[in-house]
C-alpha cells in the first residue's frame, strides 16, 4: 500500500522567511512525487514534481530516498505564497495518492 | 479548452436520495480519478481509472460506485447518500501514471 504523510496541518510564516514543508511517504518501488497547490478559490494545480528537477515560484523540493521523504522548501516566503499544498505519489498501478495537505499562512 | 469539467457545481441531497456527480475531459487523457476533501483528511481517493474500460477502487469506496463512460467522462455514484458524504468531491484526469494530473473545480455536496 502506498501512503503519504504531511505532519503539518498549519503553518504560519512572517514575509521573507524561509519556509519548509514536509512530507514523507511509503511505496514498494520507485515512485514519483509532486507537490500540488490550492490557492483560494482556484482548482488544485501543480507546483512541481520530482522527476522535472526543476525550480517553480522559488519552491524546490529534494527527493531522499534513505529517509523516504519529499520535502518542499522556499529561502523567503512571499504573502502571495499562503495556500493549501498537498504532496502526492504516482506508483506503477497509475493511483495517485494525496497526504493531509499544509496549509500555509505569510504574514506580512 | 475546457480541461476538466465538473457538474453540478453544488448539490444538497437528503439522505437516502441517490445522485451521480459528472466528470468530463477534454485533453484526451487516459487516466481519470475521483476523489474528496475533507478538512483535515486531505484528498482521498475513491475510485480510479488507468484507462478506458478500467476502473479501481482506491482508499474509501464504500458507498460509491463509477462508471468510465468513454474516454472523456468518469462518472461518480452515491446509490443511497448518508451525511457521511458531505463533502467536496474533485475529478482529476491525466495522460499516464507519472504525469501531471488536472483537476475539475469541484462538486459541493451536502446531505441533510
Amino acid at each position: 500500500a502506498q501512503r503519504v504523510t504531511q505532519p503539518e496541518k498549519l503553518l504560519s510564516v512572517f514575509k521573507g522567511a524561509p519556509v519548509e514543508l514536509k512530507c514523507n511517504y511509503s511505496y514498494s518501488g520507485s515512485p514519483e512525487l509532486f507537490w500540488y497547490v490550492q490557492y483560494s478559490r482556484q482548482r488544485l494545480q501543480l507546483l512541481l514534481r520530482h522527476i522535472s528537477r526543476e525550480s517553480i515560484k522559488g519552491f524546490t523540493a529534494d527527493l531522499n530516498k534513505g529517509e523516504t521523504s519529499f520535502h518542499l522548501k522556499k529561502p523567503f516566503a512571499q504573502e502571495e505564497d499562503s495556500a493549501m499544498y498537498y504532496c502526492a505519489l504516482s506508483g506503477h498501478d497509475y493511483k495517485l495518492s494525496f497526504g493531509a495537505g499544509t496549509t500555509v499562512t505569510v504574514r506580512a | 479548452n475546457a480541461g476538466v469539467t465538473q457538474t453540478p457545481k453544488f448539490q444538497v441531497l437528503k439522505t437516502g436520495q441517490s445522485m451521480t456527480l459528472q466528470c468530463a475531459q477534454d485533453m484526451n487523457h487516459n487516466s481519470m480519478y475521483w476523489y474528496r476533501q475533507d478538512p483535515g483528511m486531505g484528498l482521498r481517493l475513491i475510485y480510479y481509472s488507468a484507462s478506458e474500460g478500467t476502473t479501481d477502487k482506491g482508499e474509501v469506496p464504500n458507498g460509491y460506485n463509477v462508471s468510465r463512460l468513454n474516454k472523456r467522462e468518469f462518472s461518480l455514484r452515491l446509490e443511497s447518500a448518508a451525511p457521511s458524504q458531505t463533502s467536496v468531491y474533485f475529478c482529476a484526469s491525466r495522460t499516464g501514471q507519472y504525469t501531471e494530473a488536472f483537476f475539475g473545480q469541484g462538486t459541493r455536496l451536502t446531505v441533510v
